[in-house]
């Protein structure tokens, strides 16, 4: 079974700021099975990434992802008010991360 | 508009059963994996069950192993998932998604609580 690591489990950032989140499978992976969720206070998850890298319909260009084995990164280059959320990577249609919660420092 | 509506959840006292569902409109349901996820209060998100296009192929949380069945129906655009034998630690948000892309999911529904508790 793939366990997902990410971290840090809280950043705390300024809008503005560039943000680097971090998940990390348990063993190698396809890039084509890691998918990456926002996830808003009282909403649903959001699709940002699938693939890896390809972003989902909607998604503004300041969001990115990128890595390969065991070890990928979602980007968020500049934090606009509501990207403060909980992140999510998944691996295969299956298992979750942790998360990553990203709030106001 | 796509779209994905849960519903049937509740109260339930332990050892009880639920059966949720989940309506989709908007795309041809029969063309998709679906999937039914969970998330305890306070907690991440955990993958239940999926489900492919034909119902032939349903892998499935080994903890729940057992005790949860998923199904669909395509003539009814419907997704169902029966949970049996409930436990405090089923407690939870179920949501339902469909998978438009290889080993993600695009479109939620907005959930529904199931809470266990006598």
């Amino acid at each position: 079974e793939i366990v997902l690591t990410q971290s840090p489990g809280t950043l705390s950032l300024s809008p503005g700021e560039r943000a680097t989140l971090s998940c990390r499978p348990s063993q190698t992976v396809s890039s084509s099975s890691l998918a990456w969720y926002q996830q808003r206070p009282g909403q649903a998850p959001r699709l940002l990434i699938y693939g890896a890298s390809s972003k989902a319909p909607g998604i503004p260009d300041r969001f990115s992802g990128s890595g390969s084995g065991t070890d990928f990164t979602l980007t968020i280059s500049r934090l606009e008010p509501e990207d403060f959320a909980v992140y999510f990577c998944q691996h295969d249609g299956g298992t979750f991360g942790p998360g990553t919660k990203v709030d106001i420092k | 508009e796509v779209q994905l509506v849960e519903s049937g959840g509740g109260l339930v006292q332990p050892g009880g059963s639920l059966q949720l569902s989940c309506a989709a409109s908007g795309f041809t349901f029969g063309d998709f994996w679906l999937t039914w996820v969970r998330q305890a209060p306070g907690k991440g998100l955990e993958w239940v069950a999926n489900i492919n296009p034909d119902g032939s192929n349903r892998p499935l949380l080994d903890s729940v192993r057992g005790r949860f069945f998923i199904s669909r129906d395509n003539a009814k655009n419907s997704l169902y998932l029966q949970i049996n034998s409930l436990r405090a630690e089923d407690t939870a948000v179920y949501y339902c998604a469909r998978s438009g892309y290889p080993s993600a999911f695009d479109i939620w529904g907005q959930g529904t609580v199931v809470t266990v508790s006598s």
